[in-house]
């Protein structure tokens, strides 16, 4: 049984370039949800896709876009990379958008900007 | 939004004894909450969670009390062992008809000495 898994592992950009991040949910889970986590802190919500609509929004500017696919994939897109994007990108997948449905979460990819 | 704060930063216990690491929140409406184990280069693993209409939860040498009243949760591991070192994060959510978000807390790192 596959689990959550992502697209690149690792990633260095430049400041004001775009990058695309991508992930495959658990089989079975039609639910993607994206968080970053800066080194030595807690992961903090960007945003959830369901039916390929997002259905909620963190504290993130417009930079931060996503789409879901109708294979339940979903992509992370960030335009003009800033020094402080540099963090691990992790999606979560769980199934269904609402209740009290577990995340389960891939190993993310590391995105550096230099 | 919701808050989610979490102690201790650091844990150091002697293989055996038993870890506490306690968490408080904000939103009074949160009615789940997960406990996710991160070791280095992964991402976060569900190791146990609990919903608001229990008080407590036991999995083999893991548990989970919650406190609605105090708004305030901890998770206790018995007879640590050195594979239980990693970095602890609770967190926080409101189940809704659709779009969850976690709100995760800071952290513990945990080390189980020999």
């Amino acid at each position: 049984d596959a689990g959550v898994t992502q697209s690149p592992t690792h990633l260095i950009k430049t400041r004001g370039q775009q990058v695309t991040l991508r992930c495959s949910p658990k089989s079975g889970h039609d639910t993607v949800s994206w968080y970053q986590q800066a080194l030595g802190q807690g992961p903090q919500f960007i945003f959830q896709y369901y039916e390929e609509e997002e259905r909620q929004r963190g504290n993130f500017p417009d930079r931060f876009s996503g789409h879901q696919f109708p294979n339940y994939s979903s992509e992370l897109n960030v335009n003009a990379l800033l020094l402080g994007d540099s963090a691990l990108y992790l999606c979560a997948s769980s199934l269904g958008s609402g209740g009290f449905q577990p995340q389960h979460f891939g190993d993310g990819t590391r995105l550096s900007i230099l | 939004g919701e808050n989610v704060e979490q102690h201790p930063s650091t844990l150091s216990v002697q293989e055996g004894d038993s870890a506490v690491i306690k968490c408080t929140y904000s939103d009074s409406a949160s009615n789940y909450f997960p406990w996710y184990k991160q070791e280095l280069g992964k991402g976060p693993q569900l190791i146990i969670d609990i919903r608001s209409n229990v008080g407590e939860k036991k999995d083999q040498r893991i548990a989970v009390t919650l406190n609605k009243t105090a708004k305030h949760f901890s998770l206790h591991i018995t007879e640590t062992q050195p594979e239980d070192s990693a970095v602890y994060f609770c967190a926080a959510l409101r189940a809704l008809n659709a779009g969850n978000m976690l709100t995760f807390g800071g952290g513990t790192r945990l080390m189980v000495k020999p």
